[in-house]
């Protein structure tokens, strides 16, 4: 199984552009999860979905928008990319939420974003 | 609102020395997830450990192990016999029941450089 695939690895944007990043789970997963990566700041939750078709907002949500259009397929947009976008973007999936016995999320391998 | 610390940015040791990773955590929960995941070079996040709160027993798991304290809100991880391998960030994160276990809120890491 590939698990959690993200794509593009990378990506430069100049300020103002738009991009969108596909996070796909062959793991049949409910739970699926957009984090960002800044250096000393750990992991901060973008948005998150518990389900096809619904999404919501987690710690640091403005600027970027989401879709679960498909179960599988978790997207993040960026409307007008701007210079504090500028970070490594992890998916993650889960069976269910991490309240559920064991369970635990299964991460992507990231992606990094450069906004010039 | 829950939250996470890793007091320790940046741990450099020699290879075969113990090393132990500090966690502190705050919530108003009573039931609660803890987590560790590990990040090398590479960039992916490798799933460690999940403890619950109402389990405080001590894992083992190789050279591994983790300390939960309730009374002091740690959950302290050690590598004991330290190998250049464990070279990585390790993050430690937290999950409240209130929340369904959606919001997993990570501290900023540690920076472990095991040297030769």
């Amino acid at each position: 199984n590939a698990g959690v695939t993200q794509t593009p690895k990378f990506r430069v944007l100049k300020t103002g552009q738009s991009m969108t990043l596909l996070c796909a789970q062959d793991m049949n997963h409910e739970y699926m999860y957009w984090y960002r990566q800044d250096p000393g700041m750990g992991l901060r939750l973008i948005h998150y979905s518990v389900g096809e078709g619904t999404t919501a907002k987690g710690e640091v949500p403005d600027g970027y928008n989401v879709s679960r259009l498909k179960k599988q397929n978790f997207l993040l947009g960026l409307e007008s990319a701007a210079p504090s976008q500028t970070s490594v973007y992890f998916c993650a999936s889960s069976l269910s939420g991490t309240g559920s016995t064991n369970e635990k999320l299964f991460f992507g391998s990231g992606t990094q974003l450069s906004v010039l | 609102a829950q939250k996470v610390t890793q007091a320790q940015t940046e741990i450099s040791v020699v290879e075969k020395e113990d090393v132990t990773l500090d966690c502190v955590y705050e919530t108003r929960d009573t039931t609660y997830y803890l987590f560790w995941y590990k990040q090398p070079p590479s960039g992916e996040l490798v799933f460690l450990i999940r403890r619950n709160s109402f389990d405080e027993q001590n894992e083992i798991s190789g050279r591994y192990s983790w300390n939960f304290q309730k009374s002091t809100s740690s959950f302290n991880f050690t590598i004991t016999a330290s190998q250049v391998v464990d070279s990585a960030v390790y993050f430690c994160a937290l999950s409240e029941a209130s929340n369904a276990g959606n919001m997993l809120t990570f501290g900023g890491g540690t920076r472990l450089m095991v040297k030769p």
